[in-house]
């Protein structure tokens, strides 16, 4: 158990919705970091968060965003949702806001229909 | 841009027969390579941590090394409990995402 806590654990919605993915760091990190990975694509790096300001993007969608909240638990939102975002989306967390070791959680695998 | 390339895709052991497995990388300027190990539909699960050429880490039967071009991450007598895919990342000086090979994927028979 890597400490950092994801939910919900699956989520399955059709086209065009809006879902939001929630999580929560390990206790005493303050860097968020937001992946996506699907079969052809793999692990890909979408943002990072550092105590509550955005730190770092990856190939993030213009229709993705996320945040970070004061208890430094973050979001992950989702809009328009095409079946091409269907993946598993996965936090990680990190002590500082650059280089270290990053601890991933268990994942939100999303299925769009 | 950073690129990971690791080989082979697929290794298939006998219970016992060590092996390597090979991390290719280039980046501006290297922090970290990392490698992980995530099993099916689960997290990946961090291992180590390399910094400089030269750098060795181990852990059980696992141990990493680096060069400036590649890593390789030695398996030693494994045992069927170490099945699973083994992914490889590299973080640049002058950033703080991780980017990660395609991985390789471990099968130890009993």
């Amino acid at each position: 158990d890597s400490g950092v806590t994801q939910t919900p654990k699956h989520l399955i919605t059709a086209t065009g919705q809006r879902v939001t993915l929630r999580c929560s760091p390990r206790s005493g990190d303050l860097s968020v970091y937001w992946y996506q990975q699907s079969l052809d694509q793999g692990l890909q790096f979408l943002i990072q968060y550092y105590n509550g300001e955005e730190r770092a993007k990856g190939n993030i969608l213009e229709r993705f965003s996320a945040q970070q909240f004061p208890d430094l638990h973050s979001e992950l939102n989702l809009s328009s949702l095409e079946l091409g975002d269907s993946a598993l989306y996965f936090c990680a967390s990190s002590v500082v806001s650059s280089g270290g070791e990053q601890y991933f959680g268990p994942g939100t695998r999303l299925t769009v229909t | 841009e950073d690129q990971v390339t690791q080989s082979p895709e697929a290794l298939r052991l006998q219970e016992g027969e060590s092996s390597s497995l090979n991390c290719s990388y280039t980046v501006s300027g290297l922090r970290g390579l990392f490698w992980y190990r995530q099993d099916p539909g689960k997290g990946p699960e961090f291992l180590f941590t390399l910094y400089s050429a030269g750098e060795e880490k181990e852990k059980e039967r696992l141990k990493a090394t680096l060069t400036k071009k590649e890593s390789f991450l030695h398996i030693t007598a494994p045992k069927p409990e170490d099945s699973a895919t083994y992914l490889c990342a590299v973080q640049p000086s002058n950033d703080y995402k991780l980017s990660f090979g395609a991985g390789t994927t471990v099968t130890v028979r009993a």
